[in-house]
């Protein structure tokens, strides 16, 4: 059961190249999330998906776009990566809808991201 | 002031104690409250979701005050394994679940 899959584990980019997170649920969940996670600061949320078709900015979204591709996947994109952008980026997903919506998120293994 | 803020410790303790750690959150309309547990560079898991009777879960027990805006997780006959970053996380679930995050609560538990 593979849950919330993440690719790559690892990345170390120069500064403006560019490069696309990706992030597939196997669990038949209705929304999904990114995250990203520094030092001293709790996890902020980029950007998140309630459900298929729709994608919605969250507390830290300058600097990404993301790309819901179909209810199992969605992908985050830096499209000219800076050294603020060095962090550790986790996806995470809930069944989103309803009653349901309360439910826990559960996270990927998380990208360790590192710009130069 | 933080939405959410826990003493990021660390608890230093002994196999087998008792620890408690406790979190305020600032939004009083915040409708769901979770402890997961991080490992060193790994993901945040869930630990259990907190409910406002109080739930426990095995040796895990956790409170919810929505008074005071206060949550707590007590940990017993603590385990080498339990060494850890607790999260304390409180939700609100408009539209999407929107999670907030405390920086955590560094648990180390020795021989």
């Amino acid at each position: 059961n593979a849950g919330v899959t993440q690719t790559p584990k690892f990345q170390v980019l120069k500064t403006g190249q560019s490069m696309t997170l990706q992030c597939a649920q196997d669990m038949n969940h209705n929304s999904m999330y990114w995250y990203r996670q520094d030092p001293g600061m709790g996890l902020r949320l980029i950007y998140y998906s309630a459900s298929e078709g729709t994608t919605d900015k969250g507390e830290v979204p300058n600097g990404y776009n993301v790309s819901r591709l179909n209810k199992r996947e969605f992908s985050l994109r830096l499209e000219s990566a800076a050294p603020s952008q060095t962090s550790v980026y986790f996806c995470a997903s809930n069944p989103g809808e309803g009653a349901t919506r309360r439910a826990a998120q559960h996270f990927g293994d998380g990208t360790r991201l590192s710009i130069l | 002031r933080k939405e959410v803020e826990q003493d990021p410790g660390p608890f230093n303790v002994p196999e087998g104690a008792t620890v408690a750690f406790n979190c305020t959150y600032s939004n009083s309309a915040s409708q769901s409250f979770f402890w997961y547990r991080q490992d060193c560079r790994k993901e945040p898991k869930l630990l259990m979701s907190v409910y406002s009777s109080g739930n426990e879960d095995g040796r895990f027990t956790a409170q919810l005050n929505r008074a005071s805006q206060y949550i707590s997780l007590l940990i017993r006959d603590s385990k080498l394994s339990d060494s850890a970053t607790y999260l304390c996380v409180v939700a609100m679930n408009t539209g999407f679940q929107k999670l907030v995050f405390g920086t955590g609560t560094r648990l180390l538990v020795s021989p």
